[in-house]
C-alpha cells in the first residue's frame, strides 16, 4: 500500500518569500509519479507540479519547484516570491498506474499556506 | 475543452435521508474517482471506475453509500441514509491514462458540498 505524509498541517510566509511544504511517501513500486495540488479557499483543486519518479531532475514550473529525492522518498514543494493567490490548501499525491484499474491516485493530509501581505 | 461538471454543487439535508450526486467527467477520460473530503482533511477515495466497471470500492461504506456509471460516461453517487458524519464534500474527478513518459493528470469538479443536520 501507499501513504502519503505532510507533517506540517500549516504555515505561513511574507508575501515575496520563499517557503518549502514537506512531503514524504512510502511505496514499493519502481515506476510512479508525483503530484503538487492547490485548493484555494471554496476552490476548485488544481493541479500546481508534477514530477516522474524515473527522471532525476526536479520539475520546475515558473515559482513553483520541486526537490524530488528518490531514495529518500521525499517530495518537497518550494514556492518563490510567494504572492496572496497562492494561499490554499496544498496536497501532495502520489500516483501509479495500473492496466487495468488506470491511474491510482493517494493524497496526503495537505499543508495549509497562508501567505500574509 | 469542458471540466468535470458537478451537481448539485450544495445540498443541505436531516440525517436519515438521502441524497445524489451527479459527475460528468471530461470527455474520453476512462477513470473516474469520487472522493470524499471532510474539512481539514485530504481528499479520501471511495470509489474509482475505470470505463463502467469498479476497480477500487475498498472504502465505500456500502451499507449506505452506493455509486454506479452507466455506459461508462457519467455517475451517480448516492447515500441512503444520510448520517451526521457524512457532511463533506464530495469530488468527483476523471484522468487519463497518459500517454508515452507523460502521466495521467486528474482534474478534478468544483465538488458537492453536503451537509446533514
Amino acid at each position: 500500500a501507499q501513504t502519503v505524509t505532510q507533517s506540517q498541517p500549516e504555515m505561513s510566509v511574507q508575501e515575496a518569500e520563499t517557503v518549502t511544504l514537506s512531503c514524504t511517501y512510502d511505496t514499493s513500486e519502481n515506476n510512479y509519479y508525483l503530484f503538487w495540488y492547490k485548493q484555494p479557499p471554496s476552490r476548485q483543486m488544481i493541479l500546481v507540479i508534477r514530477q516522474e519518479a524515473y527522471k532525476q531532475q526536479n520539475a520546475t514550473e515558473n515559482r513553483f519547484s520541486v526537490n524530488f529525492q528518490k531514495a529518500a522518498k521525499s517530495f518537497s514543494l518550494k514556492i518563490s516570491d510567494s504572492q496572496l493567490g497562492d494561499t490554499a490548501m496544498y496536497f501532495c499525491a502520489f500516483m501509479k498506474h495500473d492496466l487495468l484499474a488506470g491511474n491510482q491516485f493517494y493524497f496526503g493530509t495537505g499543508t495549509s499556506l497562508t501567505v500574509i501581505p | 475543452e469542458a471540466g468535470v461538471a458537478q451537481s448539485p454543487r450544495y445540498k443541505i439535508i436531516e440525517k436519515r435521508q438521502s441524497v445524489a450526486f451527479w459527475c460528468n467527467p471530461i470527455s474520453g477520460h476512462a477513470t473516474l474517482y469520487w472522493y470524499q473530503q471532510i474539512l481539514g482533511q485530504g481528499p479520501k477515495l471511495l470509489i474509482q471506475f475505470q470505463n463502467n466497471g469498479v476497480v477500487d470500492d475498498s472504502q465505500l461504506p456500502k451499507d449506505r453509500f452506493s455509486a454506479e456509471r452507466l455506459k461508462g460516461v457519467d455517475s451517480t453517487l448516492k447515500i441512503q441514509p444520510a448520517k451526521l458524519e457524512d457532511s463533506a464534500v464530495y469530488l468527483c474527478a476523471s484522468s487519463t491514462p497518459g500517454t508515452s513518459g507523460v502521466p495521467g493528470e486528474l482534474f478534478f469538479g468544483e465538488g458537492s458540498r453536503l451537509t446533514v443536520l
